[in-house]
């Protein structure tokens, strides 16, 4: 079946705007996970989106940066106002029931460039 | 507070030789450990997890991982490389009731024929 999905698969930037990416997970998965991989920070949790529950912000690196995931499925991350910092692959992976034992499915992740 | 050590940045390996990744964590509370390989220009993929019981763990593509509590490691290893193996790997932790991965930094198998 299809797996984790994301767009666009590069987007390039200039400082000072904001960006959207999106996340489709595998069909089904009531979890769904946002993580940053960049060359000084290394792989980092952002959030977690489990079933209707509130999501857990506790990664997310400043208020510039929010995530939404409408109807339990779709979730897109928003960068405010970015800045040179933001540069990094965003990773979205989703498991089927949030728990802990579960296997996290990633996609191939969103390059992001902020000149 | 969670961590996770890779030892080796990078490891160079001739094609048909073994190969172990290291890893180490620090946790105040029981933790679920994994591994995960990224080929170049791909997602993260599962190689094998401990959750628990025999610790002495097999994953896909020839891999395995032992779990060693005393030492709070999970060394990766594999008897024989090949050539598509070159990717980088990385470990990661889950606390128990946790619900986020944390990640080492990463270690870079680069393997020559």
């Amino acid at each position: 079946g299809a797996g984790v999905s994301q767009s666009p698969s590069n987007k390039v930037t200039e400082k000072g705007k904001d960006v959207e990416l999106r996340c489709d997970p595998i069909s089904g998965h009531t979890a769904l996970y946002w993580y940053r991989q960049s060359l000084g920070q290394g792989l980092e949790f952002l959030i977690y989106f489990q079933g209707n529950s509130a999501p857990d912000k506790s990664g997310l690196p400043s208020d510039r940066f929010s995530a939404e995931r409408t109807g339990g499925s779709v979730s897109t991350l928003t960068i405010q106002r970015t800045q040179q910092e933001d540069s990094a692959v965003y990773l979205c992976a989703s498991t089927s029931q949030g728990a802990w034992t579960d296997t996290q499915y990633f996609g191939p992740g969103t390059r992001l460039t902020v000149l | 507070a969670q961590s996770v050590t890779q030892l080796d940045s990078q490891v160079p390996v001739f094609e048909e030789a073994p190969v172990e990744l290291r890893c180490n964590y620090s946790s105040s509370v029981s933790v679920y450990l994994f591994w995960y390989v990224q080929y170049p220009n791909q997602g993260l993929q599962l190689l094998l997890k401990y959750l628990s019981g025999s610790t002495l763990v097999k994953g896909i593509n020839g891999f395995e991982a032992e779990f060693n509590k005393s030492q709070t490691s999970f060394h990766l290893r594999k008897p024989s490389v090949h050539i598509s193996d070159t990717a980088e790997y990385f470990c990661a932790v889950n606390k128990a009731a946790g619900n986020k991965l944390t990640f080492g930094g990463g270690t870079r198998v680069l393997v020559k024929p």
